[in-house]
């Protein structure tokens, strides 16, 4: 399987900071990664796959980028609505994997 | 607008089968997308489960493979997954989505609003 692994596993911000968020694969997965949030109690929701494709109706605030092994989602200024956890997600190999996570919440 | 929904007991005693429907309205399950189960153990990361393509082409996560089978039934436009010998390790929320193909990559685009399985006697 291929492991993924984010950094950091959480973070403290204020609303209108720059957030980067890193995902690194134990292999090299091209550019198949999507990116997620998941809010408390609900379901994950897609924001960027292709490593760097936005999901139609995700803010343009949000980016990705990277390919290979290193991954990254960025915020530009956060915004209330952006606390939440965020899951990258290889899909190059089955099994699909996940990263652990990585919990953004209020400073 | 598709939407799934997870459907099934919320509770299943040690040993036993999990088993879970997920009903596909606004969209055919008969399309060309694949169908997944995910599920996340309270408090923890997500895990992914399966898939499913509705011809019966499934893929499933070697670490479950002995216990998983996903299943389809175009008649009622869903799929199913069924879990054996589970113990308190497979108490989880447990979503489906759907999976959709862009220029080459694909993705879960729409999810269940998930259930919670738990594992006890």
């Amino acid at each position: 399987d291929i492991q993924m692994t984010q950094s950091p596993s959480s973070l403290s911000a204020s609303v209108g900071d720059r957030v980067t968020i890193t995902c690194r694969a134990s292999q090299s997965i091209d550019t198949y990664l999507n990116w997620f949030q998941q809010k408390p109690g609900r379901a994950p929701k897609l924001l960027i796959y292709a490593a760097s494709s936005l999901q139609s109706g995700v803010p343009s605030r949000l980016s990705g980028s990277g390919s290979g092994t290193d991954f990254t989602l960025t915020i530009s200024s956060l915004q209330p609505e952006d606390f939440a956890a965020y899951y990258c997600q290889q899909t190059y190999s089955v099994p699909r994997t996940f990263g652990q996570g990585t919990k953004v919440d209020v400073k | 607008q598709v939407q799934l929904q997870e459907s099934g007991p919320g509770l299943v005693k040690p040993s036993g089968t999990l088993s879970l429907t997920c009903a596909v309205s606004g969209g055919s399950i008969s399309s060309s997308n694949w169908w997944s189960w995910v599920r996340q153990p309270p408090g923890k990361g997500l895990e992914w489960i399966g898939e499913i393509y509705h011809s019966g082409s499934t893929n499933y996560n070697p670490s479950l493979m002995s216990r998983v089978t996903i299943s389809v039934d175009k008649s009622k436009n869903e799929f199913s997954l069924k879990l054996s010998s589970v113990t308190a390790a497979d108490t989880a929320v447990y979503y489906c989505a759907r999976i959709s193909w862009g220029d080459g990559y694909n993705y879960e685009d729409y999810w269940g609003r998930g259930t919670l399985v738990t594992v006890s006697s």
